[in-house]
């Protein structure tokens, strides 16, 4: 399973964009990308999955380079709910998607 | 449509003591993974169960844990004859099938051995 590096923390302010990028070097071609938001005392919550390019919804973007070795999760505008830890996770879904997450980013949105 | 039901939340148990914690999945849903999280880390990755199966099980431990996901009713952890390491938090998750389908998370039981 391709392994994943991301910062391990990051500040931001209500209401700026957040950038979290996420390194996965090794990422097989039938890898997908997948991110998680976890809040304390709560389940990891899916946010977005993509393969390639871009993919948006109502909640995030997820930006995929043409080498996919990287990916980038952008929060719009953040609340101070928003602070929480962000996993970045890769795999084919196929090894039973079973799941490997790493230590995850902790983002903390100040007022 | 309920979402993945863990219970319970909180579960207290003495050394050498059994715990067993469960897992109801979504609606739905046939696939039920068992998830570790230890302070301050990621998810650590457990069992893999599909009905009255176990699929994958490298990340269980070989002795004192055992998992099931029978016909009727809830997935079952179980871990017995508990030790201080045990404790931890414990997530379900569930998907409708496992091709490139998001895992949809319970809250998670939390085991505290005393």
């Amino acid at each position: 399973l391709a392994k994943t590096t991301q910062p391990i923390s990051m500040d931001s302010y209500e209401g700026q964009e957040v950038n979290i990028t996420c390194s996965h070097n090794n990422i097989a071609t039938n890898d997908y990308i997948t991110w998680y938001q976890q809040f304390p005392s709560q389940g990891p919550r899916f946010i977005i999955q993509g393969y390639k390019t871009k993919v948006t919804n109502e909640v995030a973007s997820l930006f995929i380079p043409a080498d996919r070795k990287s990916s980038t999760l952008s929060l719009p505008r953040v609340s101070l709910s928003d602070t929480a830890v962000y996993y970045c996770l890769v795999g084919d879904g196929n090894a039973g998607n079973m799941l490997t997450f790493g230590g995850g980013t902790r983002l903390m949105v100040k007022p | 449509n309920a979402g993945v039901m863990q219970n319970p939340r909180h579960l207290v148990r003495r050394r050498g003591q059994e715990a067993r914690l469960r897992c109801s999945p979504m609606k739905g849903h046939s696939h039920v993974y068992w998830y570790r999280q230890l302070p301050e880390e990621g998810l650590k990755f457990m069992v893999y169960l599909q009905k009255e199966n176990i699929i994958d099980e490298s990340g269980m431990p070989k002795e004192r844990f055992s998992a099931e996901f029978p016909k009727e009713g809830p997935s079952i952890l179980r871990i017995q004859q508990v030790v201080r390491g045990d404790s931890a938090a414990y997530f379900c998750a569930s998907s409708p099938q496992p091709v490139n389908q998001p895992q949809h998370f319970g809250d998670g039981t939390r085991l505290s051995i005393l």
